[in-house]
């Protein structure tokens, strides 16, 4: 099993510009999360869907979107990139909508110019 | 803030040595859970502590969890190279059992 594969791994980007950050899993879960990491803070939530068909704003949803496009994918795109939103994104999921036990995918690093 | 925060932030042992790390936390707890990320990957889940447990071991690894201090602590015994890695403690509380994550633990094993 793959487990949960994120897309692209690197990217750059002009302030403006915009971009999507793929998701999926292969393990059936339920639930599905973005994550962003910056250095000192932790991991933050950005978004998060409980179950196919349902978004919920995290921590620090402001100049994202999400789309839980079937039970395997769950997407994030950027409108107009900022230079804040430099920073590492998780894509993450849990069988149940308890969080608990997430897997995580390997990260994206998006680097906002 | 009601993110679990961890203690040290940095640890640099022995192999062979012990390693413990803490987490404090500020308002009440579903669960607690340790997850463990190496340099340039994703975060690899550890073990799940819940409220109503105050001890629970995975093979090298020891949580325990005391409510009224609002503390828990993580012991990785016998350390080795491959523990080289930063250490995260997620606390789960509220109605939605929303998971928030500390700042972790950087852990150097030197060989």
């Amino acid at each position: 099993n793959a487990g949960v594969t994120q897309t692209p791994k690197f990217q750059v980007l002009k302030t403006g510009q915009s971009m999507t950050l793929q998701c999926a899993q292969d393990m059936n879960h339920n639930s599905m999360y973005w994550y962003r990491q910056d250095p000192g803070m932790g991991l933050r939530l950005i978004y998060y869907s409980a179950s196919e068909g349902t978004t919920d704003k995290g921590e620090v949803p402001n100049g994202y979107n999400v789309s839980r496009l079937n039970k395997r994918e769950f997407s994030l795109r950027l409108e107009s990139a900022a230079p804040s939103q430099t920073s590492v994104y998780f894509c993450a999921s849990s069988e149940g909508v308890w969080n608990e036990k997430l897997f995580f995918g390997s990260g994206t690093q998006l680097s906002v110019l | 803030s009601q993110q679990g925060e961890e203690d040290p932030q940095a640890l640099s042992i022995q192999e062979g040595e012990n390693a413990t790390m803490n987490c404090s936390y500020k308002t009440s707890i579903n669960n607690l859970q340790w997850y463990r990320q190496n340099s340039g990957r994703g975060l690899v889940h550890l073990i799940l502590i819940r409220s109503n447990e105050r001890e629970k071991h995975s093979g090298r690894l020891r949580v325990t969890l005391d409510t009224s201090k609002k503390s828990s602590s993580l012991l990785i015994t016998a350390s080795r190279a491959a523990d080289t890695a930063s250490y995260f403690c997620a606390r789960s509380g509220g109605s939605n059992y929303k998971l928030t994550f500390g700042k972790g633990t950087l852990l150097t094993v030197n060989p």
